[in-house]
């Protein structure tokens, strides 16, 4: 099994709808988890930590499911600036290097 | 402003030659990552440095070599051994320890080779 999976989409939303993407990780010990964001040809940028609550920003809300080790992202109302790439990031323990899935590329239609 | 700059924004290298990527952060921050990316593909770890004068091999340090002799600098050479070095490089930063556990990144240099 991978260390992390993320369906790489694309998926095609027209604005105003809810989309929703998960991602599964591999190592039950993992204990900080987030998504960023990566625009075409930018460096990723963080766009929230997910805490084992569930938290919200917004129109993003973001899930973790130790139990079945995934974590999701739910989009509210979809803007044509939410069109991007969409990375599930973790990191195992104490310093040690975050990791990176390889992203799910939504793109948000007028 | 702070912030983590790279530079250049594009490099290119010919066949047999080492280049040298520079990453520069003034947030004072203890740990630097070096990651490739490729298209399509997600980010993969070259190497990193928890601390000044220390760093170790990520994923796929084969081809590359780093330096850590300032807190503010982490350059990457891409040598003549990494046969495949066309992609887009990126440089990150993190502040060890506390509850700072947010990781910046640079804007990236894309490497070409000619």
């Amino acid at each position: 099994r991978k260390e992390v999976e993320q369906d790489p989409g694309p998926f095609n939303v027209p604005e105003g709808a809810t989309v929703a993407f998960n991602c599964t990780y591999s190592n039950s010990a993992s204990q900080s988890f987030f998504w960023y964001r990566q625009d075409c040809r930018k460096e990723p940028k963080l766009l929230m930590s997910v805490y084992s609550s569930g938290n919200e920003d917004g129109r993003f809300t973001a899930q973790l499911n130790r139990a079945s080790q995934y974590i999701s992202l739910l989009i509210r109302d979809s803007k044509l600036s939410d069109s991007a790439t969409y990375l599930c990031v973790f990191r195992n323990s104490g310093n040690t290097p975050l990791v990176f899935g390889k992203g799910t590329r939504l793109s948000v239609i007028a | 402003d702070g912030g983590i700059t790279q530079s250049p924004k594009y490099l290119f290298r010919k066949e047999g030659q080492n280049v040298t990527l520079s990453c520069e952060q003034n947030l004072n921050h203890d740990a630097m990552y070096w990651y490739r990316q490729d298209p399509g593909q997600g980010l993969r770890l070259i190497y990193y440095s928890q601390i000044v004068n220390d760093f170790q091999k990520g994923d796929i340090a084969e081809g590359y070599s780093v330096s850590r002799e300032k807190k503010e600098s982490f350059p990457l050479t891409v040598t003549s051994a990494q046969k495949n070095p066309t992609a887009f490089y990126l440089c990150a930063s993190r502040s060890s320890g506390g509850a700072e556990e947010t990781q910046y990144f640079g804007p990236g240099t894309r490497l070409l080779v000619l």
